[in-house]
């Protein structure tokens, strides 16, 4: 089992609506999450951290945190062709070593 | 503020040979840390350096080195280079040394050096 699982998509949706981008982490002790996004070519950005359970929300995007059910999620409404990247999800589990999921793909659609 | 800059952004070797990257952290940063990443396995973390200290190792060989200095730039090696050591490798500055001694995740990362072996 991966220590850190996404979808890899592509996940499509029509501009203007709601993304949502799941992962689940396999270390029960965690307690640092964090959503980076990279475009094509690029390198990685960090857009959310999440450190307790329930939401967190930043403009238009909002992380939520489950870690009973060890599930963290990104939202981002009113979706722009501009946020089409590949979203990836981390863990810290320590001294700034993050275990990156896999990351999905997000096409937003003009 | 300037961002993290790695050096070089394209190199070009050949088996066996060795190489060395260059970080330079955004300024006041003390943490630095190396990851690789390619299309098969995604970004792995390979080491972190703090006031010029190795807090924390990924599960590379040995052929993969690094280290720090005092003004907190930070260079990686990688000795008997193989094929698949083809990747991009990505350095990332963060300013905050702990979160209850764990430290915090935000990164900000350089552009990276793309290393292509042949």
């Amino acid at each position: 089992q991966k220590e850190v699982e996404q979808n890899s998509g592509p996940l499509s949706v029509p501009e203007g609506a709601i993304a949502s981008l799941n992962c689940t982490y396999s270390d029960r002790g965690s307690q640092s999450f964090f959503w980076y996004r990279q475009y094509s070519g690029k390198s990685p950005e960090l857009i959310m951290s999440i450190y307790s359970n329930g939401d967190k929300e930043d403009g238009r995007f909002t992380a939520q945190l489950n870690k009973a059910s060890q599930y963290v999620s990104l939202l981002i409404r009113d979706s722009q062709p501009s946020d089409s990247a590949t979203y990836l999800c981390a863990v810290n589990t320590g001294f700034q070593k993050l275990v990156f999921g896999t990351g999905t793909r997000l096409l937003v659609s003009p | 503020k300037a961002g993290v800059t790695q050096t070089p952004r394209y190199l070009i070797k050949t088996r066996g040979q060795q190489v060395t990257l260059s970080c330079s952290p955004i300024s006041g940063h003390r943490s630095v840390s190396w990851y690789q990443q390619t299309p098969g396995q995604g970004l792995q973390f390979l080491f972190e350096y703090f006031s010029e200290t190795q807090r924390n190792k990924g599960n590379f060989p040995g052929r993969f080195s690094g280290r720090q200095f005092s003004n907190s730039r930070s260079e990686m090696n990688v000795s008997t280079l193989e094929l698949g050591d083809s990747a991009l490798y990505l350095c990332a500055s963060s300013s905050l040394q702990s979160r209850g001694g764990l430290g915090t995740g935000e990164l900000f990362f350089g552009e990276g050096s793309r290393l292509t072996v042949l």
